[in-house]
């Protein structure tokens, strides 16, 4: 079974500082892995996703992910943040499940973060 | 495109009283899903639909049932609500391995 693991439930930083948010992941097999982002009363949106083609992976609004195997984490940065970054962030595990037909996400527990102007 | 719409809204309900979420998707994925999204937990898989007249369960599946009505609706029900249910319900649909599209979610208060 796989399992997700965000180190902080909030991060605060200040306008145009750098942004780190930090995912663990545990999985049997090769992953998918993802981020996701969550605006305040609205579902999530795809913010980038690892399939094994580039470890670094470029996402949405200038955020990007590095893959690293060794130590089984795809932590999520973006070089100056901004106001509009304030949201709630979510890493996903996604491994193909042969007994449902599907793969199977599972999801970390989320980092608000919080931008300071 | 609308992507995926779910109804309703908001909805409240008293204990033991039954309602069912509704979700559609105009992408031509084959599989769905139905999260619950609770403060601090994240977001639990309740049960999924790889296929249209297939559906497993989740983590988190008791209180629940599901009906893949065709390609396109994955609609969720509760037979006996409980305060316990009171949460935000998410329904995504998937084609890309993994990739999952999201409603905006449901807001259930179970009293």
């Amino acid at each position: 079974a796989q399992s997700v693991t965000q180190l902080g439930s909030h991060v605060s930083v200040s306008e145009g500082a750098l942004v780190l948010l930090r995912c663990n992941y545990s999985s049997s097999v090769p992953p998918y892995l993802f981020w996701y982002v969550q605006y305040p009363n609205q579902g999530l949106q795809l913010l980038l996703k690892y399939t094994s083609a580039a470890t670094l992976v470029k996402g949405i609004n200038g955020f990007e992910a590095e893959f690293k195997k060794s130590e089984t984490s795809f932590h999520l940065t973006k070089p100056s943040a901004h106001m509009s970054d304030a949201a709630e962030y979510f890493c996903a595990v996604s491994v193909w499940a042969a007994s449902g037909g599907s793969y199977i996400p599972t999801f970390g527990r989320g980092t608000s973060l919080i931008v300071h102007p | 495109n609308a992507g995926v719409t779910q109804t309703p809204k908001f909805q409240v309900l008293k204990t033991g009283q039954s309602m069912t979420l509704q979700c559609a998707q105009d992408m031509n994925h084959n599989s769905m899903y139905w999260y619950r999204q609770d403060p601090g937990m994240g977001l639990r898989l309740i049960y999924y639909s790889a296929s249209e007249g297939t559906t497993d369960k989740g983590e988190v599946p008791n209180g629940y049932n599901v009906s893949r009505l065709n390609k396109r609706e994955f609609s969720l029900r509760l037979e006996s609500a409980a305060p316990s249910q009171t949460s935000v319900y998410f329904c995504a649909s998937s084609r890309a391995p993994g990739t999952q599209y999201f409603g905006p979610g449901t807001r259930l208060l179970v009293l």
